[in-house]
């Protein structure tokens, strides 16, 4: 079956402006999980979608990111007026329930903010 | 603070030898820990867990890790190294804050195994 899939696999954007990053899971999973990779880094972690509970958006760092995931399935990272220090690769995953279980990777969405 | 730390940015090992990537961790509770392996341009792969039981858990490529609770570590082994594990590792263990859970992940280490 399908993997995670991202959409863009790359990103390029001017500071200011608004981008949209897409994860589609792997269907059937009920959670998924929306990570950062700077450069050299590690996993910095952002959100956290569980079936119908309310997201953990505590990894979030500011206003400006926003996450949502419509009907249980695909979800959208959204930054707002992006800055330099946006630029990174945002890193999707999804697992059957919850965390103690495997989380299956995308393959992840390189922004550039220029 | 719930944490973990992977204190080698990078290890280099020969072809044949036995590796081992070193993860330690800091969490209330009983730990649930993971290891994930990123290829060059590939996306993260899980690799093993551990939950509970036999403290020596055996994972995907031939890898094990061991659990250890007095020296709170789980460090990653192979007994025989292969050019084609040469990647980055990510450790990570399962946090509960605010009533929920999510993984921190180590900072990485990255396995350089030369023929």
């Amino acid at each position: 079956g399908a993997g995670v899939s991202q959409s863009p696999s790359n990103k390029v954007t001017e500071k200011g402006k608004d981008v949209e990053l897409r994860c589609d899971p792997i269907s059937g999973h009920t959670a998924l999980y929306w990570y950062r990779q700077s450069l050299g880094q590690g996993l910095e972690f952002l959100i956290y979608f569980q079936g119908n509970s309310a997201p953990d958006k505590s990894g979030l760092p500011s206003d400006r990111f926003s996450a949502e995931r419509t009907g249980g399935s695909v979800s959208t990272l959204t930054i707002q007026r992006t800055q330099q220090e946006d630029s990174a690769v945002y890193l999707c995953a999804s697992s059957f329930q919850g965390t103690d279980n495997e989380q299956f990777f995308g393959p992840g969405t390189r922004l550039t903010v220029l | 603070a719930q944490s973990v730390a992977q204190p080698e940015d990078q290890v280099n090992v020969a072809e044949g030898n036995p590796l081992t990537v070193k993860c330690t961790y800091s969490v209330s509770g009983n730990p649930y820990l993971f290891w994930y392996v990123q290829y060059p341009n590939r996306g993260l792969q899980f690799l093993l867990k551990y939950i509970t039981g036999d403290n020596l858990v055996k994972g995907s490529y031939g890898f094990e890790a061991e659990f250890n609770k007095s020296q709170t570590s789980f460090h990653l082994k192979k007994p025989s190294a292969l050019v084609s594990d040469s990647a980055l590792y990510f450790c990570a263990v399962r946090s509960l804050s605010g009533g929920y859970n999510k993984l921190i992940f180590g900072a990485g280490t990255r396995l350089a195994v030369h023929p």
